[in-house]
Formats: structure tokens, C-alpha cells, sequence
């Protein structure tokens, strides 16, 4: 069975960092393209980065772009997002999500909370 | 970036209704077109993929049509575990983008 656990988020100050961490079971992330996902209080679906699966390719949305680094440690099946220089408008809950041929999202972990706040 | 405009924003229904929600994309996107279901405080589900194509486990009532800019999304009779909201997602470019979400409600 597949299963995607997040952790990592917390309140972190303006300018704080955080490392979001996304554990794999049921399958291997080396092999599958994987996303994170977030989604502000009430508000919609934004992806945030990106990474193939065997290719190593990466991508980032414009609003994080310099500041959050996705990364995978495939010894430890898990991935693994870098948050830096956070902003307030970065408050969300983060997803992990199996993105099969980047063509959609099928497998979603439960979610971490990020809270950016002085 | 692809904007992707979803209608209504909220719509009110009632159990063994028909429900159609729309999704328009702002560029032909083919059929990269993907529907999710989210109940509050829970992750995305993802019904339809490809436009049309139902994923494994959901049920045959949801059903998806559309290719190029307009697609929709129908609920042939709603039950009560479908009222929640649901988004369209495009994947045709990077970023894959999502529409705005349609919020079902019990009438």
C-alpha cells in the first residue's frame, strides 16, 4: 500500500527556514515523479516544486523560486523540501504527492502546516 | 502560466441530483485535464485524470468530458459523501495549475 508522511512544518518567523520531510512506503520515490503541493487557509491548490522520477529534473513556481529546494534522500525513500526566506504569504498546509509522468496527482500524504508569523 | 477558471465557485444541490461543474482553461491544454475532491481538513482525492478517465476505486457516477479549453465534471446522482469541493487541474505545462475550486453544498 502506499503511504506519503509529511512532517517538518511549525510557525517559524519571516525570513525563518524550515525543512519539510515527506516518508515513502509501498513504493520507491526513485522510480516515480514526485510533488509538494500547498494550499493556504481557505484558499486553493498551488504547485510549489517538483521532481522526475529517475531524471532527476527538478521545477519550482515562480513564487518560491530561489528560496525552496526540493531534494531526495532514495536510501531513506523520502523527499524532502527546503523552505528559506519564508514569508508570510507562504502560510500553508504542504502536501506530498506521487505525480506518475508529472501528468497528475494520484497519492497524497496528509498534509504539514507551515505557519510564517512574527 | 496557464489560468484555469472554474464554474460556479459554489453550488447548491440535493442528494440524487445531477450536478455538472465546469472547468475552462485559458490555452488549449488537449485533454491534460485532471479532477480532484477535497473534504475539509482532508488531502485531494483524484477522481479523473485525462479528462475522462476515472480513477481506480472512485465511483462510476463521477464522470469527466471535455478537451481543448472546456471540460466538465458530472455527478450523475449525488450521494451524501460528495458534498465537498472539487478542483480542476491542468497538467499540459509546467506549472500545473489548479482552478479556483467549486464548494458543493447540501440544499
Amino acid at each position: 500500500e502506499v503511504q506519503l508522511l509529511e512532517s517538518g512544518g511549525g510557525l517559524v518567523q519571516p525570513g525563518g527556514s524550515l525543512r519539510l520531510s515527506c516518508g515513502a512506503s509501498g513504493f520507491s520515490i526513485s522510480s516515480f515523479a514526485m510533488g509538494w503541493v500547498r494550499q493556504a487557509p481557505g484558499k486553493g491548490l498551488e504547485c510549489v516544486s517538483g521532481f522526475s522520477g529517475s531524471g532527476g529534473t527538478t521545477y519550482y513556481a515562480d513564487s518560491v523560486k530561489g528560496r525552496f529546494t526540493i531534494s531526495r534522500d532514495d536510501s531513506k525513500n523520502t523527499l524532502y523540501l527546503l523552505l528559506n526566506s519564508l514569508r508570510t504569504e507562504d502560510t500553508a498546509v504542504y502536501y506530498c504527492a506521487t505525480n506518475p509522468s508529472r501528468r497528475y496527482f494520484d497519492y497524497w500524504g496528509q498534509g504539514t502546516l507551515v505557519t510564517v508569523a512574527s | 502560466d496557464i489560468q484555469m477558471t472554474q464554474s460556479p465557485s459554489s453550488l447548491s444541490a440535493s442528494v440524487g441530483d445531477r450536478v455538472t461543474i465546469t472547468c475552462r482553461a485559458s490555452q488549449t491544454i488537449s485533454t491534460y485535464l485532471n479532477w480532484y475532491q477535497q473534504r475539509p481538513g482532508k488531502a485531494p482525492k483524484l477522481l479523473i485524470y485525462a479528462a475522462s478517465s476515472l480513477q481506480s476505486g472512485v465511483p462510476s457516477r463521477f464522470s469527466g468530458s471535455g478537451s481543448g479549453t472546456d471540460f466538465t465534471l458530472t455527478i450523475s446522482s449525488l450521494q451524501p459523501e460528495d458534498f465537498a469541493t472539487y478542483f480542476c487541474q491542468q497538467s499540459y505545462m509546467t506549472p500545473n495549475t489548479f482552478g479556483q475550486g467549486t464548494q458543493l453544498e447540501i440544499k
